[in-house]
């Protein structure tokens, strides 16, 4: 596509319910990453994919977190029993190679009640 | 350990010229981006820098020596709809990952 596309783009859950946030890149980028901005705050870093491998998980903040890429495409952030803060902005981003430009999607704004 | 610096808040007048600055330590070394991001809104792309020196891109124009582990943005003729956070981020290497760390964002106010 003709950038990066996150769905869906605001996501209400209750408090111990899963959920699966999406993430398409721009057609043909191998490196995508996934963030977390919490209100007024920066952006944390969740986890980094080449291809459909993630060579660095270090920033998912617990097991409840998993994400997977298929397809060297479309990857999924996946939230089991959401906790109230989990409620962020969650944003991805994808860039071509590790020597380019990455760019964002719009993100996902998760609110936990 | 990977960190990355840059000031809170900055404040310019409209038509000005303000310089934001950013320094880094990283993990290796493989790019720095500048964001802009207007509040509630996602980051915009507005520069990348791998090698020393200037790149400019009409108003915007960013900075990069690699040796002093030093960036910086620079905005010309502010106009008010440039007030939005700046967001410096580094693209370090660590074993395999060229994951990109992100500063705490510099907001910027332009008065009239």
């Amino acid at each position: 596509g003709a950038g990066v596309s996150q769905s869906p783009s605001n996501k209400v859950t209750e408090k111990g319910k899963d959920v699966e946030l999406r993430c398409d890149p721009i057609s043909g980028h191998t490196a995508l990453y996934w963030y977390r901005q919490s209100l007024g705050q920066g952006l944390e870093f969740l986890i980094y994919f080449q291809g459909n491998s993630a060579p660095d998980k270090s920033g998912l903040p617990s097991d409840r977190f998993s994400a997977e890429r298929t397809g060297g495409s479309v990857s999924t952030l996946t939230i089991q029993r959401t906790q109230q803060e989990d409620s962020a902005v969650y944003l991805c981003a994808s860039s071509l190679g590790n020597a380019n430009e990455a760019f964002f999607g719009q993100g996902t704004r998760l609110t936990v009640v | 350990g990977q960190n990355i610096d840059q000031p809170t808040e900055m404040t310019a007048t409209e038509g000005a010229i303000v310089q934001i600055n950013c320094t880094y330590q990283t993990s290796g070394f493989n790019g720095l981006f500048w964001y802009q991001q207007h509040a509630g809104e996602a980051p915009t792309f507005l520069s990348y820098n791998v090698l020393d020196g200037l790149e400019e891109k009409g108003r915007f124009s960013s900075f990069l020596s690699r040796s002093k582990g030093y960036s910086y943005l620079l905005l010309k003729e502010l106009q008010m709809k440039d007030s939005a956070s700046y967001l410096c981020a580094v693209r370090g290497l660590e074993g395999s990952s060229y994951k990109l760390i992100f500063g705490s964002g510099t907001r910027l106010l332009v008065r009239p």
